[in-house]
C-alpha cells in the first residue's frame, strides 16, 4: 500500500473549520484514499473515502489533488466531539480484501 | 440499521486461559476483518475472512491464534494459552465486498486484560 503522512497533531477552534492535510505522493492509479477517525475507547469511525474526485457526505468533504499526491479532510464545522485521531489510508487495488493499513494519524484536538 | 457487534466487550482472563471472542457483522457483507490494538499503539491486521475462507492469515502472531466463520456471517477469533502480551482491544469489521471500493465498518470492539 501507498505509504501516507499526516501531521501528528493539529488543534482547532469549535465552530471552524479543520483541515487535515494528507500526503500520498506515491499513490498509484487504482487506489483510493480513505478517511477514519477513532475516538478514545472507541472503534475506528468510517468518514469517508474518494477516488479522484471531490467527495462529500454528512460528515465532510474530501478534496483530492489532480495528481492525487495529497489530500485534505474538511470537518465545515467542529464540535468538541469531533476530537479523535484521524487516519488518512490509502487502500491497494485488488479483490483480495479491504485491509487497511493505520498509520499514526492526527491528533485533532478541537477547543471551545 | 445494525453494525458491527462484538461480544463480549470487556474479557478479563488468567495466563494461560483460552478465550474465545466473537463478531457479528453487518448483514449482507462478505468480508470480515481482525485487527488489535494494544494501548496507546495503532491498529493492527490479523486476518481477513471472504465468505468462510480465510485467504489472509498473514497478520496473526503465533500459532495460538485461530480464527472461523460460518455460514458467511458470524466469526470466532480464539486465542489458546494466553500470554499477557495479548493483552489488547480486538476489533472486528465487515465490508460489503472484498474490493478497495467497499468500506469497512468497525465494530466497538473487545479489550481483553490477561492477567
Amino acid at each position: 500500500d501507498a505509504k501516507t503522512t499526516q501531521p501528528p497533531s493539529m488543534d482547532c477552534a469549535e465552530g471552524r473549520a479543520a483541515n487535515l492535510p494528507c500526503n500520498h505522493s506515491t499513490i498509484s492509479g487504482n487506489e483510493y484514499v480513505y478517511w477514519y477517525r477513532q475516538i478514545h475507547s472507541q472503534g475506528p469511525q468510517y468518514i469517508i473515502h474518494g477516488l479522484k474526485n471531490n467527495e462529500t457526505n454528512e460528515m465532510a468533504s474530501l478534496i483530492i489533488t489532480e495528481d492525487r499526491k495529497s489530500s485534505t479532510l474538511i470537518l465545515p464545522h467542529a464540535t468538541l466531539r469531533d476530537t479523535a485521531v484521524y487516519y488518512c489510508i490509502v487502500s491497494k487495488n485488488n479483490n483480495a480484501g479491504n485491509m487497511l493499513t493505520f498509520g499514526g494519524g492526527t491528533r485533532l484536538m478541537v477547543k471551545p | 440499521g445494525a453494525g458491527v457487534s462484538q461480544s463480549p466487550s470487556n474479557k478479563v482472563t488468567e495466563k494461560g486461559k483460552d478465550v474465545e471472542l466473537r463478531c457479528d457483522p453487518i448483514s449482507g457483507h462478505t468480508a470480515l476483518y481482525w485487527y488489535r490494538q494494544s494501548l496507546g499503539q495503532g491498529l493492527e491486521f490479523l486476518i481477513y475472512f471472504q465468505g468462510n475462507s480465510a485467504p489472509d492469515k498473514s497478520g496473526l502472531p503465533s500459532d495460538r491464534f485461530s480464527a472461523e466463520r460460518t455460514g458467511g456471517s458470524v466469526s470466532t477469533l480464539t486465542i489458546q494459552r494466553t500470554q499477557q502480551e495479548d493483552s489488547a482491544v480486538y476489533l472486528c469489521a465487515s465490508s460489503l465486498t472484498n474490493t478497495n471500493t467497499a468500506s469497512p465498518y468497525f465494530g466497538p470492539g473487545t479489550r481483553l486484560t490477561v492477567t
